[in-house]
């Protein structure tokens, strides 16, 4: 089955810096990648996704990028917010179109924005 | 964006007593979810569930959990005799329709605490 591996574990950064966290996945047939952000007490919300036939996406202070034929990926956090602290979960996924998902998530990390 | 509620929002229970955890059904919605969160692990999938039958399992999901949406209704995940390590958090997701069918939705979760 699919592995994913997410680093670093915890990252601290000062208000108004970028982040960084990168993954790494097993399974080449993996074709959807959704990023997840946690806060305390609450269930995972999408954030952003990626797919396979895309090598780059972004959506306002947040963007990811997919390395397919090494197998990673990375969500890219710029002119980072107290209110982005929360852990942050990568995943990977074989998506069918329009049908079932089953999602691996990554170990996660959790950011500080350091105000 | 669809929210996913879940009920209780936190559940003590005694080593070996049964637990229902419930998740409210986002119509049209086919594919169903549980995931469970071990305090400070990452999110493991459980169970999927389409067309009223399991589609998938893992291997933490054994002879003591089931899953089931009857007659359309809240779909549940039932634990039938709690161990220890069963405590943690369990989400329940949806997956989306449409253009967002390929997301999944997670709710709030339910916390357990098996003592």
């Amino acid at each position: 089955g699919e592995n994913v591996e997410q680093h670093p574990s915890t990252l601290s950064v000062q208000e108004g810096d970028s982040a960084v966290i990168k993954c790494t996945y097993s399974d080449s047939a993996s074709n959807y990648f959704p990023w997840y952000k946690q806060e305390l007490g609450k269930g995972p919300q999408l954030i952003i996704d990626i797919r396979s036939n895309v090598g780059e996406k972004k959506d306002q202070r947040i963007a990811v990028t997919l390395n397919k034929t090494a197998k990673h990926f990375s969500l890219h956090i710029t002119e980072t917010q107290p209110e982005d602290s929360a852990v942050y979960f990568c995943a990977a996924s074989n998506s069918v179109s329009g049908g079932y998902q089953k999602v691996t998530f990554g170990t996660g990390t959790k950011l500080q924005v350091i105000p | 964006e669809p929210e996913v509620t879940q009920t209780p929002s936190h559940q003590v229970t005694q080593m070996g007593q049964e637990v229902i955890l419930r998740c409210v059904p986002i119509s049209n919605h086919l594919y169903f979810y549980w995931y469970r969160q071990i305090l400070g692990q990452k999110v493991e999938f459980l169970v999927s569930f389409y067309n009223n039958e399991i589609s998938e399992k893992s291997e933490i999901f054994d002879d003591q959990f089931s899953v089931e949406r009857p007659d359309g209704s809240n779909f549940t995940l039932k634990i039938r005799s709690t161990k220890l390590e069963d405590s943690a958090m369990y989400f329940c997701a949806h997956q989306g329709t449409g253009h967002k069918r390929t997301e999944a939705f997670f709710g709030q979760g339910t916390r357990l605490t098996v003592v």
